[in-house]
């Protein structure tokens, strides 16, 4: 069965800082990757999604994620990080043992200090 | 507005106590399913169902039940809530299929439940 893991459980950048947040996944095909952001009291945000073609993709809010086969890695990046940033982000592939699921990681939270 | 509509938003229970939570998307989403969120476990899928009168379990779904009368609706349903049913409960919608690229999950805001 696939697997997600975010390495780092919390994240602090200072406001202005660029940002990577890591995602590694385990899956023996082309996978179909996801990050969402989770903000306080919210539900669960897509950012953006990878299924084929160009491995670096764009989202909103202006996060981008690239994917690196060789790595088996969706790392998740923004150029400079503002205080409404903050929140949890969670990676996900879509399984491919269960219909219609997504299989998340743990999660990273970002905190942005001033 | 689209959106994923999930009530109660908060709910304190005691153990035994039947409760339902209700699920209401207004995209005419042929997929629906919850999710239930731990601290260091991410989500992990409960139930979903691909169709009205079509459902199955997912990861856990242990202590749950659910129903899918009309396209929209899709309540989740604890017959004798315990203690380690207490959690954030995601209800979740899609157009089509997530493989393929071309699907994504819509997600409710999320209900906190708690069970004493």
């Amino acid at each position: 069965a696939q697997s997600v893991t975010q390495p780092d459980i919390h994240i602090t950048v200072s406001e202005g800082a660029s940002l990577e947040l890591r995602c590694n996944y385990s899956y023996g095909a082309t996978p179909y990757l996801f990050w969402y952001v989770q903000s306080p009291g919210q539900g669960l945000q897509l950012l953006l999604k990878y299924f084929s073609g160009d491995t670096l993709v764009q989202g909103i809010k202006g996060f981008e994620a690239e994917f690196k086969r060789s790595q088996s890695s969706f790392n998740l990046r923004k150029p400079s990080v503002h205080w409404s940033d903050a929140a949890e982000y969670f990676c996900a592939v879509v399984s491919n043992t269960g219909f219609q699921k997504l299989v998340f990681g743990t999660g990273t939270r970002l905190l942005v200090s001033p | 507005e689209a959106q994923v509509t999930q009530n109660p938003r908060y709910l304190i229970t005691v153990t035994g106590k039947k409760l339902t939570v209700t699920c209401s998307q207004n995209m005419n989403h042929e997929y629906m399913s919850w999710y239930r969120q731990d601290p260091g476990l991410g989500l992990r899928q409960i139930y979903y169902s691909m169709n009205v009168e079509v459902t199955d379990k997912g990861d856990v779904p242990e202590g749950y039940k659910v129903s899918r009368k009309e396209k929209r609706n899709f309540p989740l349903i604890l017959e004798s809530p315990s203690p380690n049913q207490t959690s954030l409960y995601f209800c979740a919608s899609s157009f089509t299929r997530l493989a393929g690229g071309a699907g994504e999950l819509f997600f409710g805001e999320g209900s906190r439940l708690t069970v004493l």
